[in-house]
């Protein structure tokens, strides 16, 4: 498997634009997270989906950020409209669900920059 | 929900020390422990992990202890080498559940 797959690398934008992350999960894991990194705030959970259907996304900070997931094989998020303090690098990380815990794997990041 | 503190933010050693980074953690029902090494410009990886049955664990240099009373996890690295160089994350997990949350991280700096 070639890993969780993220896109695109890097995504200048202007404020207001609109920005789209794309993620593609390890094959047969049933678990997906959205996290931002800062040095600020480090690793922060945006929302967490469990067989396609979103569980937490009480850490997705406002209305202008949304995330779906049509499919076990896909997930986006979406920010609209963009703003500067949403600079950061977006990290998308899958799993096999268990009661136990397992690892989970991130992609390689989305580093955007709004200016 | 879980809040997991790390300390220290950094950490600077001479080569051949060892390094020794706290994390606590707030939810009694948590049982997994994982810990992620970050090299500059690149992902977490997962280093090593530590179940809520297990009071330690060790591979190689590196090693683990858990103290569930007091929700309290480490990691010690030993025989510290430049290429141990790199941010590391504790994070905790509760069962039932399959959210990671995370320590702010710790930077090690290891000097030749």
């Amino acid at each position: 498997d070639a890993g969780v797959i993220q896109s695109p690398r890097h995504e200048v934008t202007e404020m207001g634009q609109e920005v789209t992350l794309r993620c593609k999960p390890i094959s047969g894991h049933n678990s997906l997270f959205w996290y931002r990194q800062t040095m600020m705030r480090g690793l922060e959970l945006l929302i967490y989906f469990n067989n396609n259907v979103p569980i937490d996304d009480s850490g997705m900070p406002e209305d202008r950020f949304s995330a779906k997931m049509p499919n076990a094989s896909f997930s986006t998020l979406k920010i609209q409209p963009s703003e500067p303090r949403d600079s950061a690098v977006y990290f998308c990380a899958s799993n096999l669900f268990s009661a136990i815990g397992t690892e989970a794997f991130f992609g390689q990041g989305t580093r955007l920059t709004v200016v | 929900g879980e809040n997991v503190e790390q300390h220290p933010s950094t950490l600077s050693v001479q080569e051949g020390d060892s390094a020794v980074i706290k994390c606590t953690y707030s939810d009694s029902a948590s049982n997994y422990f994982p810990w992620y090494k970050q090299e500059l410009g690149k992902r977490p990886q997962l280093i090593i992990d530590i179940r809520s049955n297990v009071g330690e664990k060790k591979d190689q240099r590196i090693a683990v202890t858990l103290n569930k009373t007091a929700k309290h996890f480490s990691l010690h690295i030993t025989e510290t080498q430049p290429e141990d160089s790199a941010v590391y994350f504790c994070a905790a997990t509760s069962s039932g559940y399959s959210t990671l949350t995370f320590g702010k991280g710790t930077m090690l700096l290891v000097s030749p």
